[in-house]
């Protein structure tokens, strides 16, 4: 079982659509949480950041920890074509080690 | 935010020749730098933990004669791909992490594309 599981969709929706990204993980040593965004052929750039449970919110982002089940989303309001790229979570402990998921691709279309 | 460039960010080589590419933090002094490897469709993968003036800590699996890695400064990190291989091709992405806000930031570069033909 891998430490970190993702769908890796494609996830298809019309702009204006609320986007709902999902990681669950098996490792409750885990207390930060990531988002990165990555467009083809480009590296990842962080979205946002949680550290333990809990919500947080950045513009139409907002990122939700529950570590009682073990799983975090991502939730992007009012979604437009610009944000169509692979979204990855990652995880870590106390350490620099990021373990990530496998990037769900989400396409936003007009 | 912070900067994190590489070069180059594409390369096309012989089997059997050597690449090197460099990942530098352009706007903060990063204590550790990471090596990831990434194929199409796959997460990414660390490879090695390099901090500045030590040796890298390499992944298990991970060759460490092959995979030649330098963090000679604080923004300078080199990954050298030795007697490269076609098996070698794929997305190299290094990141910066450590003085910045919280140590758990990890800022990423662009990538480098390796094929070896």
């Amino acid at each position: 079982q891998k430490e970190v599981e993702q769908d890796p969709g494609p996830l298809s929706v019309p702009e204006g659509a609320i986007v709902s990204l999902n990681c669950t993980y098996s490792n409750s040593a885990f207390q930060y949480f990531m988002w990165y965004r990555q467009y083809s052929r480009k590296g990842p750039e962080l979205l946002m950041y949680t550290y333990s449970s809990g919500n947080k919110e950045d513009g139409r982002f907002t990122a939700q920890v529950d570590k009682s089940s073990k799983y975090i989303s991502l939730f992007i309001r009012d979604s437009q074509p610009s944000d169509s790229a692979t979204y990855l979570c990652a995880m870590s402990r106390n350490t620099d080690k990021l373990i990530f998921g496998t990037g769900t691709r989400l396409q936003v279309f007009p | 935010g912070a900067v994190v460039s590489q070069h180059p960010s594409r390369v096309i080589c012989k089997s059997g020749t050597s690449v090197k590419i460099e990942c530098r933090s352009l706007d903060f002094q990063a204590t550790t730098m990471f090596w990831y490897r990434q194929f199409p469709k796959q997460s990414l993968m660390l490879m090695a933990t390099s901090n500045e003036g030590s040796k890298a800590t390499y992944e298990q699996g991970v060759e460490k004669d092959k995979f030649l890695i330098n963090h000679a400064s604080l923004t300078l990190s080199t990954l050298t791909v030795t007697s490269a291989h076609p098996e070698d091709s794929s997305f190299y992405i290094c990141s910066a992490g450590g003085g910045i806000k919280l140590f758990n930031e990890q800022f990423f570069g662009p990538g480098t594309r390796l094929t070896v033909l």
